[in-house]
């Protein structure tokens, strides 16, 4: 099916593991983004990633690694989690325009992953 | 943080009634973007409106930006039920990254 998955959709880990959080998407588009929301703090920028092999943090990057060698995969990884990354992970992908030279089209969003660090 | 800032934090409104909710931002940008969530879902685009644009309409849904201002307002006019979600603004000022507010939570009484 053409969209966005995000895998796993639940994830119980414990503090110092390493996780890693899926995000595949089928319609080849050129931008990705990891998005974290919380309560209080709607929904905060992780990593993006303008194509494949370019990524750049966001407002939140610490604690997190990003990779991007496919254009369709943007897989997120927290080397040692801590309590304060127990959130609910989005990913989202967008085509880029570029006539503007700004990306002028919608963000398409997974169902996200929630995931918990005891 | 450059996110925009939605207003009122919750919004509870009659069925068939209009609800209204804004957007302010602090930063020149290039659009601005609204975006719906049902709980336990991802977020899904509504409409986005460029810095040049004034107004725009889908179906029941109007959104104006006053760039002067820098705020941005989102109607829904004759609310359903179905229309219970948080809505979100997302604005973009560096051309190639959007920034979320924490958004207003709308629940539509039948």
């Amino acid at each position: 099916d053409a969209g966005i998955t995000q895998s796993p959709r639940y994830k119980i880990t414990e503090t110092g593991r390493q996780v890693t959080l899926m995000c595949h998407q089928t319609w080849s588009h050129s931008y990705m983004f990891w998005y974290r929301q919380d309560l209080g703090h709607g929904l905060r920028l992780i990593y993006y990633s303008a194509a494949a092999d370019i990524t750049d943090k966001g407002e939140v990057p610490d604690g997190y690694v990003v990779s991007r060698s496919k254009t369709e995969n943007f897989p997120l990884t927290l080397e040692s989690a801590t309590r304060s990354q127990t959130s609910v992970y989005f990913c989202a992908s967008s085509a880029w325009t570029g006539r503007s030279g700004t990306l002028n089209s919608p963000l398409h969003f997974g169902n996200g992953t929630r995931l918990t660090v005891t | 943080s450059q996110q925009g800032e939605e207003d009122p934090q919750a919004l509870s409104i009659q069925e068939g009634e209009n609800a209204t909710m804004n957007c302010s931002y602090k930063t020149s940008i290039n659009n601005l973007q609204w975006y719906r969530q049902n709980s336990g879902r991802g977020l899904v685009h509504l409409i986005l409106i460029r810095s040049n644009e004034r107004e725009k309409h889908s179906g029941r849904l109007r959104v104006t930006l006053d760039t002067s201002k820098k705020s941005s307002s989102l109607l829904i006019t004759a609310s359903r039920a179905a229309d219970t979600a948080s809505y979100f603004c997302a604005t973009d000022f560096t051309g190639n990254q959007f920034y979320f507010g924490t958004g207003t939570s709308l629940t539509v009484i039948p």
